[in-house]
């Protein structure tokens, strides 16, 4: 069985710049959310995707947008970087109930 | 929404001196609460899911219980390897609303 992973593990973007994060889910998921999660702080949700369509938002403006395609990894695109999106972002899977949700490692995201 | 508040921030133990860590959450309707380890720079870990009220669940030197207000992970004989941040949330709908976490610190 594959777990959850993401790519890439740290990445470092300039203000203004754009960035694509991926998720792969893990073996026998459809579902995937997406996290932010602060210095010090409970990862906030963000969105989530079931067959390929957007399933629920957080409260995240729209340069906050994602994809899922039909082998179900996902991509999280954030456009226009700010200072404040600096985070690690998670990806986590699950089948539609949500029952039990894993998570991957992260990608640790830096603007400056 | 729901509201998920977690006590102490942090939390020193000796080795083998057992505590318990709260969760306490306001929620319309639990379909879920969970519990996760997670260790620095990393995602969380999967520990627990509970779902109603009296439920218990094991894991190793882990114990989670939940009443309809407040759940509690109770560590009994911790050692220095169950040192991270401990993360409770609750579901709702088709997220997981978290709380900031319990950070535990295990001295031998």
């Amino acid at each position: 069985e594959t777990g959850v992973t993401q790519s890439p593990t740290h990445l470092i973007k300039t203000r203004g710049q754009q960035v694509t994060l991926r998720c792969s889910s893990q073996s026998g998921h459809n579902t995937v959310s997406w996290y932010q999660q602060a210095l010090g702080q409970g990862p906030q949700f963000i969105f989530q995707y079931y067959r390929e369509e957007e399933n629920g938002r957080g409260n995240f403006p729209p340069r906050f947008s994602g994809l899922q395609f039909p082998n179900y990894s996902s991509e999280l695109n954030v456009n226009a970087l700010e200072l404040d999106d600096s985070a690690l972002y998670l990806c986590a899977s699950s089948d539609l109930t949500g029952n039990e949700q894993y998570f991957g490692p992260g990608t640790r995201l830096t603007v400056t | 929404e729901d509201q998920v508040t977690q006590s102490p921030e942090a939390l020193r133990l000796q080795e083998g001196e057992s505590s318990s860590l709260n969760c306490s959450y306001t929620v319309s309707g639990l379909r879920g609460l969970f519990w996760y380890r997670q260790d620095p720079g990393k995602g969380p870990e999967f520990l627990f899911t509970l779902y109603s009220a009296g439920e218990e669940k094991e894991k190793e030197r882990l114990k989670a219980t939940l009443t309809k207000k407040e759940s509690f992970l109770h560590i009994t004989a911790p050692k220095p390897e169950d040192s991270a941040t401990y993360l409770c949330a609750v579901q709702e709908t088709h997220k997981l609303v978290f709380g900031a976490g319990t950070i535990l610190r295990v001295k031998s």
